[in-house]
Formats: structure tokens, sequence, C-alpha cells
């Protein structure tokens, strides 16, 4: 069984604060790694799609590093503002010749006070 | 109007009956996922189908079935429902690849009594 694990499960922070969580992943047969932001009431979207060691990505104040050798990434919130309050999902793409199936993890619960 | 449309989003139904929760997409992917969530779990994987004439198991099929009928349309069924398959549902659509990123309907919220 893969196991994906993120942590924390939840996080509290206040409006201007900068925070960051951790995706954990097998580090045998890597694919990729994704990032997904879940907002209460709609449905999870896209924030990045890494595939090479020491990639690093960014979208606005949210960036994203990944190690593929230990088996991890980080996902960074610089100046958290309350409408970033969501839980962040990473997933694991193996390469198993079985493109597309992702493997997630059970989210970090992010809540942004004003 | 949505790329990934389910319906329907709300269901309450009693122990036994069955349910069929329909998928439809206008992304033109050929790859399509059904996942379940459920309180402090990820999305758990129960059936995926890279195109048409394809149909592969997830981690948590028993239970479920499913049927694509077309490349934009993939439909789950619980043949006789029963109260722990309780759970937000997703359906998930995608490119080929697990670089591409999956794109998400809406969600299902099933309750059964």
């Amino acid at each position: 069984i893969l196991n994906v694990e993120q942590s924390p499960q939840s996080l509290h922070v206040q409006e201007g604060d900068s925070t960051n969580f951790t995706c954990s992943f097998p580090s045998s047969n890597f694919y990729a790694l994704h990032w997904y932001r879940w907002e209460t009431a709609k449905s999870p979207e896209a924030l990045f799609v890494m595939t090479l060691n020491g990639d690093e990505k960014k979208k606005g104040r949210i960036s994203a590093t990944l190690n593929t050798k230990e088996g991890y990434s980080y996902l960074y919130i610089k100046g958290s503002q309350p409408e970033d309050s969501a839980t962040y999902l990473c997933a694991f793409g193996r390469d198993d010749n079985q493109g597309g199936k992702l493997i997630f993890g059970q989210g970090t619960e992010l809540s942004v006070k004003p | 109007d949505a790329d990934v449309t389910q319906t329907p989003r709300n269901r309450i139904t009693k122990t036994g009956k069955r349910i069929m929760l329909e998928c439809s997409q206008t992304k033109g992917h050929d790859r399509m996922y059904w996942y379940r969530q459920d309180p402090g779990l990820g999305l758990r994987l129960i059936y995926y189908s890279f195109d048409v004439k394809d149909i592969n198991k997830g981690e948590i099929s028993d239970g479920y079935s499913v049927s694509r009928q077309a490349q934009a349309k993939f439909s789950l069924s619980l043949e006789s429902a029963i109260p722990n398959q309780t759970a937000l549902y997703f359906c998930a659509t995608s490119d080929f690849g697990q670089n591409q990123p999956q794109h998400f309907g809406d969600g299902t919220r099933l309750s059964i009594l």
C-alpha cells in the first residue's frame, strides 16, 4: 500500500502570517506530485504539478518545492489572507504504466483569521 | 457552464436502494475517475477509465460499479446502498499522464439511511 502523508492535519494562522506544510510520498517510482486547493462547498482545483527533483513552482503568494530523492514536497503561502482558507491536498503519481492514477494525502486544512 | 458536471448534487436514500451518480464533461479528456471523500481521509479512488473501452478498479471498488457510456460520460452505481457508503463523491477528468492535472466536478453528497 502506498502512503501519502500530509502534515499538519490542520493549521490556524493570523492574516499576514506566512505558513508552510508538508507532503511525504514514496521516493521510489516517482512520476509526478500534484497540489490541489479545495475550498468548502467547491471542487478541488489544481495548483501545481511537479515532475522533476528540485522543481519549484509559484503562483502569486503560493509556492511549492519538490524533493523526489527523499520523498517530500513543501507548499508555502506568503502573507496568508482569509481567502487562502481551504484544504490543501497533495497527490502522488507513480511511474507504473498506469498514467493518470493518483494517490491523495488526507489534506491540510488551513484557516486564516482576519 | 461547468466543464465537469455531476448529478445529482445531493441525494438521500435508504439502505438497499440502487443509486446512480452521473458525470459528464466537456473538456474532451479521455480519462475519467470516481473518488469518494470521507472526513479525515483523502480522496480515495473507486474506479477509473482511460477511454471508452477501458474500466479499472481503484482501491475501494467493492459495492460499486461503473459504466463509461461515451467519452464524455462516466456513471457510478451503488447496486444496493449501505450506510457506510455515505460520503462525498467526486468525478474527475484528465489528459493522458500523471503530469496532467485532474479537473473535478462539484461533488455529490450522498446520505444512506
